[in-house]
């Protein structure tokens, strides 16, 4: 069965710190697929990233960066110069297939609180 | 272009009751799949519309029902409340098997 830990219940950081957000992920599956996602107070999930399992190439999108190691199993997610804009929940979910019928598998959530 | 619509945002209902949420798909979107998250945890699959059929379904009783229209929209059904349903419900469209999902920002029920 597929699963997806974040260890991490809460985090506080201070404007401008470097955080970093940490993913691990069960699956018996060769193919897969991992994703970020960000919820707002508002609470829609905004999509941050997808990564293929074949994929293993760092990203970097503006501040953003992830870490994917599949020796490790882990899909780490880095904020660099954190804002009070980025306080929310993120999310770190896994699917078989990068695809809109497969559903996801989402982990407990990591609360970020940026403090000005 | 609209996104993910759900309705009402909010709702309070008591134990034993019925309730209905409702959800319309982004433009373009054919597929809609609903979540369940409760407080504090993350969001956890409750089952997938298709052309108008249930085509995937999580660990969720009987009493979680659904029904999708020809217009793609979707409503999600829960029998016999119980103080466990209390929770935010999302919504997901997306379109086909290239396709991502977008969500919707839910509906927060509460059972008394």
């Amino acid at each position: 069965a597929q699963k997806v830990t974040q260890a991490q219940t809460e985090i506080s950081v201070v404007e401008k710190e470097d955080v970093t957000l940490d993913c691990v992920y069960e699956t018996r599956d060769t193919t897969y697929y991992l994703f970020w996602y960000k919820q707002p107070p508002s609470g829609e999930l905004v999509f941050l990233i997808r990564r293929n399992s074949f994929d293993e190439q760092n990203e970097i999108s503006g501040r953003y960066s992830w870490n994917f190691q599949k020796s490790t199993s882990s899909f780490n997610f880095t904020i660099t110069a954190s804002q009070v804009v980025d306080s929310a929940v993120y999310f770190c979910a896994l699917s078989e297939r990068n695809s809109g019928n497969t559903p996801l598998v989402f982990g407990k959530g990591t609360r970020l609180s940026v403090i000005a | 272009d609209a996104g993910v619509t759900q309705s009402p945002t909010h709702l309070i209902k008591t134990r034993g009751q019925q309730v209905t949420l409702r959800c319309s798909p982004k433009s373009g979107h054919d597929t809609v799949s609903w979540y369940q998250q409760a407080l504090g945890q993350g969001p956890q699959f409750i089952f997938q519309y298709y052309e108008e059929e249930e085509r995937q379904r999580g660990n969720f009783p009987d009493r979680f029902s659904g029904h999708q229209f020809p217009n793609y929209s979707s409503e999600l059904n829960v029998n016999a409340l119980l103080l466990g349903d209390s929770a935010l419900y999302l919504c997901a469209s997306s379109s086909g098997p290239r396709g991502g999902y977008t969500f919707g920002s839910g509906t927060r029920l509460t059972v008394v």
